[in-house]
């Protein structure tokens, strides 16, 4: 998993509350970014960041916000306002053409 | 939107057996890279082969590139237990934006 941490591995929350996930790279990376994994299915982008103080809408980035305060870091807050948050979420950062994936946090909303 | 599709959705194979997936893609590419992932974790980027490649390996993994029919295929020669994953093709809508198929997942049997 390179050297991409997310945090926590599992975490559960009630409807209604806001959540933030943690991804911090120590990789020296511009670019970083957000997707969503369910079930049996390929990966969605949510958001990523080219450089820090900048980041862009994925595909399916309603419900969703991001900060990219520093290079390190680029957290992922899942609001009330995502229907179905309930996923796999998974951060990765880039180096060229290659992306570097975290171990991902599972999120399980009840 | 996802821009690359896997073929089959799953694959169960002998160890010992070689193992085919293919992927399909829509728009002209300038690489396409392939990337594992074991059940619950990340994923791991495997091989990149740009759009001026026919073939590249590396170590049991053969990739082709047929641009003019838009299509990859991955071949994991020997396979063993620890080869079970799910195997995602990838590429660039833009510089920045990675899109990956649904994936074919292998199992390898003892």
């Amino acid at each position: 998993d390179g050297g991409i941490t997310q945090s926590p591995k599992y975490l559960f929350r009630k409807e209604g509350q806001n959540v933030t996930l943690s991804c911090e790279q120590n990789l020296n990376h511009d670019a970083m970014y957000w997707y969503r994994q369910d079930p049996g299915q390929g990966l969605r982008l949510i958001y990523y960041s080219q450089i820090v103080n900048d980041f862009q809408k994925g595909d399916i980035a309603e419900g969703y916000s991001v900060s990219r305060e520093k290079k390190e870091s680029f957290p992922l807050t899942v609001t009330s306002a995502q229907k179905n948050p309930t996923a796999f979420y998974l951060c990765a950062s880039k180096n060229r053409e290659e992306q570097y994936f975290g171990p991902g946090t599972r999120l399980t909303v009840t | 939107s996802q821009q690359g599709e896997e073929d089959p959705q799953a694959l169960s194979i002998q160890e010992g057996e070689n193992a085919t997936m293919n992927c399909s893609y829509k728009t002209s590419i300038n690489n396409l890279q392939w990337y594992r992932q074991n059940s619950g974790r990340g994923l791991v980027h495997l091989i990149l082969i740009r759009s001026n490649e026919r073939e590249k390996h590396s170590g049991r993994l053969r990739v082709t590139l047929d641009t003019s029919k838009k299509s990859s295929s991955l071949l994991i020669t020997a396979s063993r237990a620890a080869d079970t994953a799910s195997y995602f093709c990838a590429t660039y809508s833009n510089d920045y934006k990675l899109s990956f198929g649904a994936g074919t997942t292998v199992t390898v049997r003892a």
